[in-house]
């Protein structure tokens, strides 16, 4: 079935370092990449999403990268600053249905 | 901002009973749903609800799940005969346009389920 495979599942920096997180979709038709960041305890929030007719895609200090080859999409942080610390999701959605399919999560830990 | 309100916060519950978590999605959105997060694990998608009806649905919303649109405003789930396993974060959610187009997904604070 669908399923959304993501990396790490724990990952810890260092104050104005960079991080990465990797997620992997198994449905050939997904056209959709969104993130979401989940603070503790609060709601998911999107801080970013991708098309599949675009290869990355920039905001301030976060972008995300697709490979529609590979299937896979990344999540890049620059310059990570303490407020950053918490749980992010990937997803993948496709045009026509209604779902997200969302990753297993990463917990973001940026060490001031 | 415009926000998904959702209640209650928390409830506590005994295996067997029944439940309704309730939501107020934004008010110009026209598409809703329902997801759930056990601890720890990740967000599972349960139910999408457009026009009045049901436009997709996951494995887990099965015959004991229910949703309903009672009246311009609210956007309910029902669960009638609770089980351990349905502990979990209840997240209610909804967007103005079809999930994959035009609609970006906000979620609601969250309804936390403990069943007994």
């Amino acid at each position: 079935g669908e399923n959304v495979e993501q990396h790490p599942s724990t990952l810890s920096v260092q104050e104005g370092d960079s991080a990465v997180i990797k997620c992997t979709y198994s449905d050939s038709a997904s056209n959709y990449f969104p993130w979401y960041k989940q603070e503790l305890g609060k709601r998911p929030q999107l801080i970013i999403d991708i098309r599949s007719n675009v290869g990355e895609k920039k905001d301030q200090r976060i972008a995300v990268t697709l490979n529609k080859t590979a299937k896979h999409f990344s999540l890049h942080i620059t310059e990570t600053q303490p407020e950053d610390s918490a749980v992010y999701f990937c997803a993948s959605g496709t045009s026509g249905t209604y779902k997200y399919i969302f990753g297993t999560g990463t917990r973001l830990k940026v060490l001031a | 901002e415009p926000e998904v309100t959702q209640t209650p916060s928390h409830q506590v519950t005994q295996m067997g009973q029944e439940v309704i978590l309730r939501c107020v999605p934004i008010s110009n959105h026209l598409y809703f749903y329902w997801y759930r997060q056990i601890l720890g694990q990740k967000v599972e998608f349960l139910v999408s609800f457009y026009n009045n009806e049901i436009s997709e649905k996951s494995e887990i919303f099965d015959d004991q799940f229910s949703v309903e649109r009672p009246d311009g405003s609210n956007f309910t789930l029902k669960i009638r005969s609770t089980k351990l396993e349905d502990s979990a974060m209840y997240f209610c959610a909804s967007s103005e346009g079809p999930p994959t187009n035009t609609g970006e997904l906000f979620f609601g604070e969250g309804s936390r389920l403990t069943v007994l």
